[in-house]
């Protein structure tokens, strides 16, 4: 079955402390992304990935890193999480580039203490 | 740079009424335009697209027609279903300038027998 897989599904944590959201397609795809939700602000794009070792930032970059060693996998890695991240995060692949059709994850909901 | 506007929810609507969410987008160049539908707990899926001006997307009896003089791509049912509770977005994105995909906010739409 083609997916994005996100894990974990749900992340509670305390400020400071280092983590790391995966994200992991089987679709061959060569765009990935990962986007923040919160209420009142829609989706916010991150990062994104145009393919192996090559990333760019989003709209709302502060705070987190990114790395695409394998065309499968685009792991969002917080380095020192402070409350203001804590939000549901997606994470989405396409064919080639933005302007295709993107396939979500079903979301991580990390809360920060 | 790119931002898209939807009107504000939650929409309340009784089943078998007429549905519009509103989308108006800011855009360089000439973005494709996306809806995108949120189910509760889940990841967003793709509901239409549209590449270009004039273009018409449709899907699952949704309608959106792309209307670059307006710079507006307003969704439109012509009988909702109480299925169709979810929160829907607008989405615009331009491989010019960097390959971002820019969202609305995000309309709730209730449906209610």
């Amino acid at each position: 079955e083609a997916q994005v897989t996100q894990n974990p599904r749900y992340l509670i944590t305390v400020t400071g402390k280092k983590l790391t959201v995966t994200c992991s397609q089987n679709m061959n795809h060569e765009y990935m992304s990962w986007y923040r939700q919160d209420p009142g602000l829609g989706l916010r794009q991150i990062y994104y990935s145009m393919n192996v070792e090559v990333t760019d930032k989003g709209d709302v970059p502060e705070g987190y890193k990114v790395s695409r060693k394998e065309k499968r996998n685009f792991p969002l890695i917080l380095e020192s999480p402070s409350p203001n991240q804590t939000s549901l995060y997606f994470c989405a692949s396409s064919f080639l580039v933005s302007t295709d059709t993107q396939y979500f994850g079903p979301g991580t909901r990390l809360t920060v203490l | 740079g790119n931002s898209v506007t939807q009107m504000e929810g939650p929409v309340t609507l009784s089943e078998e009424a007429f549905l519009t969410i509103n989308c108006t987008y800011t855009a360089t160049g000439y973005p494709s335009l996306f809806w995108y539908v949120q189910y509760p707990g889940e990841g967003l899926q793709l509901l239409l697209k549209a590449t270009k001006a004039d273009d018409k997307g449709s899907n699952k009896g949704f309608e959106a027609t792309y209307r670059k003089e307006t710079t507006s791509f307003h969704l439109e049912k012509g009988s909702v279903q109480v299925s169709d509770s979810a929160v829907y977005f607008c989405a615009l994105a331009s491989t010019g300038g960097g390959n971002k995909l820019t969202f609305g906010t995000g309309t709730q739409l209730k449906v209610e027998l």
